[in-house]
């Protein structure tokens, strides 16, 4: 089945410590995504990526990392300088780059603080 | 950015009724998207509506765009109680960004 792969579902973050949040897509999409989803709030962009080796920052980018190596993979890294890192993560994408299209989002990754 | 705003924030219905959901939002878009998300899980797109259009249908959903009034709505007809879930409405803006800005969601339960 195509689809966006997140793993993994749950992460638990120590003090100081970086984690990383897989997203693996085989749509054969050009464009990659990462939100940020508060309880009760709306999402928010943090970084995208319209093609392989490049990436732009969103709305909030600051404290986290993302690379762009090959087309299916887009994984984003929550550095210790994201002082309020408990979120729902979720990772999209869209066929083309710079489109006006619908995103395909995959299952989301709840990221906690010990 | 520009975001959407979705009305009301929360919605409790019977099963059979009919549930009505509004987005309002503040400068020119190019189209309007609305989404589902489940508990825990992430978003399924529902429909797209671009700015020329007025109406669309999809199965039990219509939903509406009113460019002069900047707002949408998302009417979902004899719901069901799978129909229980979070819904958003995503703007993509005219002229700038491609990628869809996100309100804040309305809840909806269904009880059976």
């Amino acid at each position: 089945d195509g689809g966006i792969t997140q793993s993994p579902k749950y992460l638990f973050r120590k003090e100081g410590q970086n984690v990383t949040l897989s997203c693996e897509q085989n749509l054969n999409h050009d464009a990659m995504y990462w939100y940020r989803q508060d309880p009760g709030q709306g999402l928010r962009l943090i970084y995208y990526s319209q093609i392989v080796n490049d990436f732009q920052k969103g709305d909030i980018a600051e404290g986290y990392s993302v690379s762009r190596e090959k087309k299916e993979s887009f994984p984003l890294t929550v550095t210790s300088a994201q002082k309020n890192p408990t979120a729902f993560y979720l990772c999209a994408s869209s066929i083309t780059r710079g489109a006006y299209e619908k995103l395909f989002f995959g299952s989301g990754t709840q990221l906690s603080v010990l | 950015s520009q975001q959407g705003e979705e009305d009301p924030q929360a919605l409790s219905i019977q099963e059979g009724e009919n549930a009505t959901m509004n987005c309002s939002y503040k400068t020119s878009i190019n189209n309007l998207q609305w989404y589902r998300q489940n508990s825990g899980r992430g978003l399924v797109h529902l429909i797209l509506i671009r700015s020329n259009e007025r109406e669309k249908h999809s199965g039990r959903l219509r939903v509406t765009l009113d460019t002069s009034k900047k707002s949408s709505s998302l009417l979902i007809t004899a719901s069901r109680a799978a129909d229980t879930a979070s819904y958003f409405c995503a703007t993509v803006a005219s002229g700038g960004s491609y990628i869809p800005t996100f309100g804040r969601g309305t809840s909806l339960i269904v009880h059976p």
